[in-house]
């Protein structure tokens, strides 16, 4: 059971250069997320995706775009990368809009490192 | 809007020890209540789980309890282990809002031989 599979695991990055995390789920969820996790500051939302063919900007949405591909995958992309985006980004998945009883189930991250 | 707030960390405590992790919520409707658990080096994982008022969900040793009237939900384990050792995150979920949910800003815990 891969459950949601991010790549890379780890990148590092020069400034203005840009890129694509990339996630997958095999769950047959609806909805996806992309996290931030920042030292001191908890998980904060970037965008979501409720279902296949929707997105919507999160707490922190600048400087990111997103791409809902199909139904199983939701990628994010950095198109000129900034230190301050230097970051451990998760993807995240669950069942549907209006299960509330569902929880989210995360990737293990993307640690990126912009120099 | 809603809000979760934990206990500030880092929570450092012997083998065996007695753990409470606060966690109070502030929600406009009747969410669900969760708390996850991340170790070093991997994503967010659920710990367990309430939907309702009154509900304890439990897991691993691990308790919490829904508790409406003080807006509450501690996390609590009777004797804790080097391998509890990990950020506990409490978070909540209503049905709308795309099933998003609100995250507390995690609390380390470390646990000494």
């Amino acid at each position: 059971n891969a459950g949601v599979t991010q790549t890379p695991k780890f990148q590092v990055l020069k400034t203005g250069q840009s890129m694509t995390l990339q996630c997958a789920q095999d769950m047959n969820h609806n909805s996806m997320y992309w996290y931030r996790q920042d030292p001191g500051m908890g998980l904060r939302l970037i965008y979501y995706s409720a279902s296949e063919g929707t997105t919507d900007k999160g707490e922190v949405p600048n400087g990111y775009n997103v791409s809902r591909l199909n139904k199983r995958e939701f990628s994010l992309r950095l198109e000129s990368a900034a230190p301050s985006q230097t970051s451990v980004y998760f993807c995240a998945s669950s069942e549907r809009v209006g299960r509330a009883d569902q929880p989210q189930h995360f990737g293990d991250g993307t640690r990126l490192s912009i120099l | 809007g809603n809000s979760v707030t934990q206990m500030e960390g880092p929570v450092t405590l012997s083998e065996e020890a007695f753990l409470t992790i606060n966690c109070t919520y502030t929600a406009t409707g009747y969410p669900s209540l969760f708390w996850y658990v991340q170790y070093p080096g991997e994503g967010l994982q659920l710990l367990l789980k309430a939907t309702k008022a009154d509900d304890k969900g439990s897991n691993k040793g691990f308790e919490a309890t829904y508790r409406k009237e003080t807006t509450s939900f501690h996390l609590e384990k009777g004797s804790v282990q080097v391998s509890d050792s990990a950020v506990y995150f409490c978070a909540l979920s209503e049905g709308t809002n795309a099933g998003k949910s609100t995250f507390g800003d995690g609390t380390t815990l470390t646990v000494k031989p």
